[in-house]
């Protein structure tokens, strides 16, 4: 199975200032067939389903906030809110859709400071 | 509008089975496919199993392999999440999510759940 790894666990951010989060995996998950990468970010606030902000590591879901944007390699992946936000507050998740079983980051708490 | 919704609360002693469905509406039921993903209290999310309806084809997470069943009834356009031998530990939220995919050359690249659907609570106690 391939391990994602998300940190910190939780940080406190200023309204208004940056949140990066980190997202590693075990391998690779760069489709050679297409060259995109299949790391996925969702965003879950208490007692509501995931959200789901971007794909393919970097493309926003329809909707979402340009605040929002994703980047990475073969396996190092960050999400990065450039000017949080009240609304920010959740915690965020990372998930690879390169090979089964799917696995999610053990996420990331995002509060305001 | 895409819309998935589950059924109800359940509770269940250790050693049942629950059975929980997720009813889709709008679009073409014969596009989706559906995934299981359970969140125990307090706890990250764990990707169950998928189901493509239109092929009738399931795969399961080896964890939870042998113990889950995922259905569909492209009648109803239903799917459901079949759970045995409940422990404790299978206390959790449940949620049905459709699938986003390319289809190449009859492939299937998955790469988002875009539609949740509300969760269900299965709660395992004596």
């Amino acid at each position: 199975d391939i391990v994602m790894t998300q940190s910190p666990e939780s940080l406190a951010v200023s309204l208004g200032e940056r949140a990066t989060i980190s997202c590693k995996s075990s391998q690779s998950v760069l489709e050679s067939s297409n060259n995109k990468k299949y790391l996925t970010w969702y965003q879950q606030k208490p007692g509501q389903p995931p959200k789901l902000l971007i794909y393919w590591t970097s493309t926003r879901e329809s909707g979402v906030p340009d605040r929002f944007s994703g980047s990475g390699s073969g396996t190092d992946f960050t999400l990065t809110i450039s000017s949080l936000q009240a609304e920010d507050v959740a915690v965020y998740y990372c998930q690879q859709y390169y090979s089964t079983p799917w696995t999610f980051g053990q996420g990331t708490k995002v509060e305001i400071k | 509008q895409v819309q998935l919704v589950q059924s109800g609360v359940e509770v269940k002693k250790p050693g049942s089975s629950v059975k929980v469905s997720c009813k889709a509406s709008g679009g073409t039921f014969s596009d989706y496919t559906i995934t299981w993903v359970r969140q125990a209290p307090g706890q990250g999310l764990e990707w169950m199993g998928r189901i493509i309806p239109i092929l009738g084809v399931a795969n399961y997470a080896p964890n939870f392999q042998g113990r889950v069943t995922i259905t569909a009834d492209t009648s109803t356009t239903t799917v459901y999440m079949k759970l045995s031998s409940l422990r404790s530990e299978d206390t959790a939220v449940y949620y049905c999510a459709r699938d986003l995919a390319e289809i190449v050359d009859q492939y299937y690249y998955f790469y988002a759940m875009d539609v949740w659907g509300q969760g269900t609570t299965v709660i395992v106690s004596s």
